[in-house]
């Protein structure tokens, strides 16, 4: 079956500019989570959804980064005035539901470069 | 927020045995662990999962002990495509007044040689 897809899976962009990330899930998925990789770094959470709960937004690195989910199925990330320290993979993964206990399947990402 | 701790790389040869230990002193009671393989341009792929004691399946085993504040993943006979860097995650989404948070460790990257 299809597993998690993320658009673009590349981005460039200026400096200043807003730039807006997707992700399907899973079908049947109710949880959402979206993560930071920086070059050679380790998996940065950002932010995750559980159904059409409110989202905890404890991860998120500053105000410029929100995140929505239409209907509990795709989910857009939004940067707004991206700088250069933005510029990472951003990953997104699904699972049946939120908890440790639920394996959670990623999307191949989408590399950000902001120039 | 359970910090996790996991040594940075590790080489190993085709055909041995690798463990990997990660460090997770403030692991909370309902916390589980999750170990992820993630290769190169790809994202993290599930290996395997616990809460205590000893899990196998048929990839890797993971072990803990009593007191959970660490866990081994033991992959055995590697071969040279488990070259990769390995995640230890802890954390459970389902406690919202804690604060929630999934902390992964830094990744340990695997050399496997021939």
């Amino acid at each position: 079956g299809a597993g998690v897809s993320q658009s673009p899976s590349n981005k460039v962009t200026e400096k200043g500019k807003d730039v807006e990330l997707r992700c399907d899930p899973i079908s049947g998925h109710t949880a959402l989570y979206w993560y930071r990789q920086s070059l050679g770094q380790g998996l940065e959470f950002l932010i995750y959804f559980q159904g059409n709960s409110a989202p905890d937004k404890s991860g998120l690195p500053s105000d410029r980064f929100s995140a929505e989910r239409t209907g509990g199925s795709v989910s857009t990330l939004t940067i707004q005035r991206t700088q250069q320290e933005d510029s990472a993979v951003y990953l997104c993964a699904s699972s049946l539901r939120a908890g440790g206990s639920h394996e959670q399947y990623f999307g191949p990402g989408t590399r950000l470069t902001v120039t | 927020l359970a910090k996790t701790t996991q040594p940075i790389s590790m080489d190993s040869y085709e055909g041995q045995e690798v463990n990997i230990t990660c460090s997770h002193n403030n692991i909370a009671t309902n916390d589980y662990i999750t170990w992820y393989q993630q290769f190169p341009s790809q994202g993290p792929r599930f290996i395997i999962q616990g809460y205590k004691t000893k899990v196998t399946n048929e990839v890797a085993s993971l072990f803990i002990p009593a007191d959970r504040k660490s866990s081994t993943l033991s992959l055995p006979r590697v071969s040279l495509s488990d070259t990769a860097v390995y995640y230890c995650l802890v954390g459970d989404f389902m406690i919202k007044a804690a604060g929630n948070k999934l902390t992964f460790g830094g990744g340990t990257r695997v050399l496997v040689k021939p």
